[in-house]
C-alpha cells in the first residue's frame, strides 16, 4: 500500500497566486481530512469528507480556501488568492470507519507551502 | 469543548531510560484518546488509542499509555528509550464525529 499521497511536496508561490494542493487517499478509505500545521497554531483541521461529501468545513479559515473531492481517490485544496500568512505545512489524512468509530487516521507526507 | 493539554514542550531522556510524555484531557462524556508521532518532514503516525477497557493501552514500537480517569490523564510511556524515538509526539481527543483535536505536541529528545 502506497499510503496517502500528496503533491507537490513543496510549493513556493508569490502572494496573489492560486495554489492547488492534491491528495490521493488510501484505497478503500471513506474519510478524508485536510489539516494545516504551523508553529504558531499547531495542527488545525480545515475540512473533512465522508464518501466524497464535505461534512465539516468549519476550520476553513476564509473564503479564499476551498476543497473538493470529485471521487473516492482524489481531493484538492485550493487557495485563491494566496497570502504570506498561508505559509504552512498542509497534511491530508484518510481513515476507514464504516461504523464511525475508528478515528485512526493515516497521514500523508505533507505539502510545505511558502507564499512570498 | 473537547481539548487536550501537553504541558511539556520538550522531554529529554537518555537512551535506555524510561520515558514519559504527559497529556491531560478535558471532555464531556467518555473520552476517546490517541497518541500520534511525527518524525521530521513526515506526516503523523498513529501509535495507540484508548476507547474503553483496560487502562493500560499498548501500541506500536513498544509504546504504551496509561488512562487515568481521576487525574484526567493519558500519559505515553516506554520502558527503555531509543535514540530513534526522538520525534514530536501529539496527544489527541475525539472532538466530534470523526474529528480529532490535537495537542500542541511534545518534542522528545533521546540522547545516546
Amino acid at each position: 500500500d502506497a499510503g496517502v499521497i500528496q503533491s507537490p511536496r513543496h510549493e513556493v508561490t508569490e502572494m496573489g497566486q492560486e495554489v492547488t494542493l492534491r491528495c490521493k487517499p488510501i484505497s478503500g478509505h471513506d474519510y478524508l481530512f485536510w489539516y494545516r500545521q504551523t508553529m504558531m497554531r499547531g495542527l488545525e483541521l480545515l475540512i473533512y469528507f465522508n464518501n466524497n461529501v464535505p461534512i465539516d468545513d468549519s476550520g476553513m479559515p476564509e473564503d479564499r480556501f476551498s476543497a473538493k473531492m470529485p471521487n473516492a481517490s482524489f481531493s484538492t485544496l485550493k487557495i485563491q488568492p494566496s497570502e504570506p500568512r498561508d505559509s504552512a505545512v498542509y497534511f491530508c489524512a484518510s481513515s476507514f470507519s464504516p461504523s464511525g468509530t475508528s478515528y485512526e487516521q493515516y497521514f500523508g507526507p505533507g505539502t510545505r507551502l511558502t507564499v512570498t | 469543548a473537547q481539548s487536550v493539554a501537553q504541558p511539556e514542550d520538550q522531554v529529554n531522556v537518555a537512551e535506555g531510560n524510561p520515558l514519559t510524555v504527559k497529556c491531560t484531557y478535558s471532555v464531556s462524556g467518555n473520552p476517546y484518546l490517541f497518541w500520534y508521532v511525527q518524525y521530521p518532514n513526515r506526516g503523523l503516525q498513529f501509535l495507540l488509542k484508548y476507547i474503553t477497557g483496560d487502562n493500560l493501552v499498548k501500541g506500536s514500537y513498544g509504546f504504551e499509555a496509561e488512562f487515568n480517569k481521576s487525574q484526567t490523564s493519558f500519559h505515553l510511556k516506554k520502558p527503555s528509550a531509543l535514540v530513534s524515538d526522538s520525534a514530536l509526539y501529539f496527544c489527541a481527543v475525539r472532538g466530534g464525529f470523526q474529528k480529532l483535536v490535537f495537542g500542541t505536541g511534545t518534542r522528545l529528545l533521546v540522547s545516546p
